[in-house]
């Protein structure tokens, strides 16, 4: 009940094109959602983040999607970049609870 | 910008030492943790620790592990008895609030137990 699923493990996409990047978890109790971003040999840096009480949020090429009743959410970047490769986690966490991260997803963006 | 720092980078240690990693959070962070990554796999949650004592662990975080905030800017986290298992990159990570506020983490520790 406290994982947080996450797909694909990992995924290629050409320049210019949109990634996705799927998470499910069980716990209805989370109600903090977080992707993370991480460079080889850097720590995991907060993208973006969404509490349940809305459907969707939008910050630059980062958006991420929530749909409560089906226990998803994913994350859509547009208009992706080489710059954007990097391992993507998200996360879910309840009040002030730790973070559980997904097991994250390699993206390489194709020059 | 503010960041968290670790040392060392890197540490290798033969099975059954101790070792002691460092971190600094943001200065004016009040919630601290200690995050693994093993190889490949997932960040995991290991301990958060706010008022000086602990808030919360894992059933990761087990007696050879403890931490301790030794002054006003160190938070360190000790393994007594290293195992094999236990290499793994380790994240510390400070927030400015609550564990929902941002989390920023630290570079990271890569531990190798031979």
């Amino acid at each position: 009940q406290q994982q947080v699923k996450q797909s694909p493990q990992s995924l290629i996409v050409q320049k210019g094109g949109i990634s996705i990047i799927n998470c499910a978890y069980e716990n209805t109790a989370f109600d903090y959602f977080p992707w993370y971003q991480q460079f080889p040999g850097k720590g995991p840096a907060l993208l973006i983040a969404i509490r349940p009480d809305v459907s969707e949020k939008k910050e630059g090429r980062f958006t991420i999607s929530f749909n409560k009743s089906a226990k998803q959410f994913s994350l859509h970047i547009m208009d992706s970049q080489p710059g954007d490769s990097a391992t993507y986690f998200c996360a879910a966490s309840i009040g002030d609870d730790k973070i559980i991260f997904g097991k994250g997803t390699r993206l390489h963006i194709l020059p | 910008e503010p960041e968290v720092t670790q040392t060392p980078s890197h540490q290798v240690t033969q099975m059954g030492q101790e070792v002691i990693l460092r971190c600094v959070p943001i200065s004016n962070h009040l919630y601290f943790y200690w995050y693994r990554q093993i190889l490949g796999q997932k960040v995991e949650f290991l301990v958060s620790f706010y008022n000086n004592e602990i808030s919360e662990k894992s059933e990761i975080f087990d007696d050879q592990f403890s931490v301790e905030r030794p002054d006003g800017s160190n938070f360190t986290l000790k393994i007594r008895s290293t195992k094999l298992e236990d290499s793994a990159m380790y994240f510390c990570a400070s927030s400015e609030i609550t564990a929902q506020e941002t989390q920023y983490f630290g570079p990271g520790t890569r531990l190798l137990v031979l």
